[in-house]
């Protein structure tokens, strides 16, 4: 079945550490996106890529990068800028055409140590 | 730039009941609008979406919902609720011509027997 995996389910940072979340899909999608979500703040986008090696920063970049060097893989690094690192971190993708809807992998669930 | 907001962080109805969420949007171009719904610690999916034409939309699950741009609403409905509707449900908004989205805050619907 096609859809989009997410790893790890449950994550945990320490102090100063850098972590990467992974996910990948395999619906042929161009479209990827990362979002946060936070208990009563729905969700925020973070960075979003419609092509491969090209992205673009969403409404809460700051403490996160990202990378786009193949179509089915987009990777999130919450580096030790991100000063709130704790939340509930989805990727999505679409075939990138206005009007399609996203679909979503299981999440991933940071923490702090 | 485009806003969506939910009427009421959670809603209670009775199993058998009318199921009514309520999504206002703003956009400054016309819109795409979404519904999707989570369950705990899963990723969302898409319940039902409005592009262009029938304003009154069916999804999955029974659920349906009607754009108004005389209202700038696209509310959720479902006739009777059913003890699995319990989730929580994200509207969603897209400018025509893009693939990002700006989501609500979201609403949790709670059903009791």
């Amino acid at each position: 079945d096609g859809g989009i995996t997410q790893s790890p389910k449950y994550l945990f940072r320490k102090e100063g550490q850098n972590v990467t979340l992974s996910c990948e899909q395999n619906l042929n999608h161009d479209a990827m996106y990362w979002y946060r979500q936070d208990p009563g703040q729905g969700l925020r986008l973070i960075y979003y890529s419609q092509i491969v090696n090209d992205f673009q920063k969403g409404d809460i970049a700051e403490g996160y990068s990202v990378s786009r060097e193949k179509k089915e893989s987009f990777p999130l690094t919450v580096t030790s800028a991100q000063k709130n690192p704790t939340a509930f971190y989805l990727c999505a993708s679409s075939d990138g055409q206005g009007g399609q809807p996203q679909h979503f992998g299981d999440g991933t669930r940071l923490s702090i140590l | 730039a485009q806003s969506v907001t939910q009427l009421g962080s959670h809603v209670s109805v009775s199993e058998g009941a009318l199921v009514l969420l309520r999504c206002n949007y703003s956009s400054s171009v016309p819109p795409y609008l979404f519904w999707y719904v989570q369950y705990p610690n899963q990723g969302l999916q898409l319940l039902l979406k409005y592009t262009t034409g029938a304003t009154l939309v069916k999804g999955i699950n029974g659920f349906e919902a009607e754009f108004k741009k005389s209202e700038t609403s696209f509310h959720l409905t479902k006739p009777s609720a059913h003890m699995s509707d319990a989730a929580e449900y994200f509207c969603a908004v897209s400018p025509q011509g893009y693939s990002t989205l700006t989501f609500g805050k979201g609403t949790m619907l709670l059903v009791s027997p």
